[in-house]
């Protein structure tokens, strides 16, 4: 019963250059959630999405920040020209349908832009 | 807009005691309330939801009761162990279906 997978678990990028997350629901699922935590902080939802839709993108940044979730493939969260204030946790969760049923995360990508 | 505010932050608790926190949500039609456990450096879990047309679930040592009038809810653990130390998130869906989570509460468990 694989879960949900996330790839790279911790991933280190310079100021300026690009961080792509990926994130492979559990099999069955085709509903996708990314999330970033802070240390010490809660979980704030960033998009929500479904085969080849983004539903829900407001909790995401409208520059440097964009997501999809392909036919085929993982879903991808992708960061351009990364800052320092970009460094955190990133989560994602998949379920079978609407956010009314449960989600499941991944280990999650903690990124670190130095 | 709609928030979930969580109490206390942390919280010290004796092994074999019981450890409440609670939460409380702004938005009148959220009918969906999980609870996450996260462990350091781990992924949160689900440990045990309700939803609004129920005032309590339990399930083993956890338990959690929901007052819709009041909009809050709270989670229980009883007879608590060592493994239960970790961060605890409450939660609500929205009526956007929007999960919101509140800010966790640090549980530790003393020996």
């Amino acid at each position: 019963n694989a879960g949900v997978m996330q790839n790279p678990r911790h991933l280190v990028r310079r100021r300026g250059q690009e961080a792509r997350l990926r994130c492979s629901p559990m099999k069955g699922h085709s509903h996708v959630y990314w999330y970033r935590q802070l240390p010490e902080e809660g979980l704030k939802f960033m998009v929500y999405l479904q085969k080849e839709n983004i539903i829900d993108e407001s909790g995401m940044p409208k520059e440097r920040f964009s997501a999809e979730f392909p036919k085929e493939g993982p879903s991808i969260l992708r960061i351009q020209q990364v800052v320092r204030g970009d460094s955190a946790a990133y989560f994602c969760a998949s379920s079978p349908g609407r956010r009314s049923y449960e989600q499941y995360f991944g280990p999650g990508t903690r990124l670190t832009v130095t | 807009g709609e928030n979930v505010e969580q109490h206390p932050s942390t919280l010290s608790v004796q092994e074999g005691d019981s450890a409440v926190i609670k939460c409380t949500y702004s938005d009148s039609a959220s009918n969906y309330f999980p609870w996450y456990k996260q462990e350091l450096e781990k992924r949160p879990q689900l440990i045990i939801d309700i939803r609004s047309n129920v005032g309590e679930k339990k399930d083993q040592r956890i338990a959690v009761t929901l007052n819709k009038t009041a909009k809050h809810f709270s989670l229980h653990i009883t007879e608590t162990q060592p493994e239960d130390s970790a961060v605890y998130f409450c939660a609500a869906l929205n009526r956007d279906d929007k999960i919101i989570f509140g800010k966790g509460t640090r549980l530790h468990i003393l020996p």
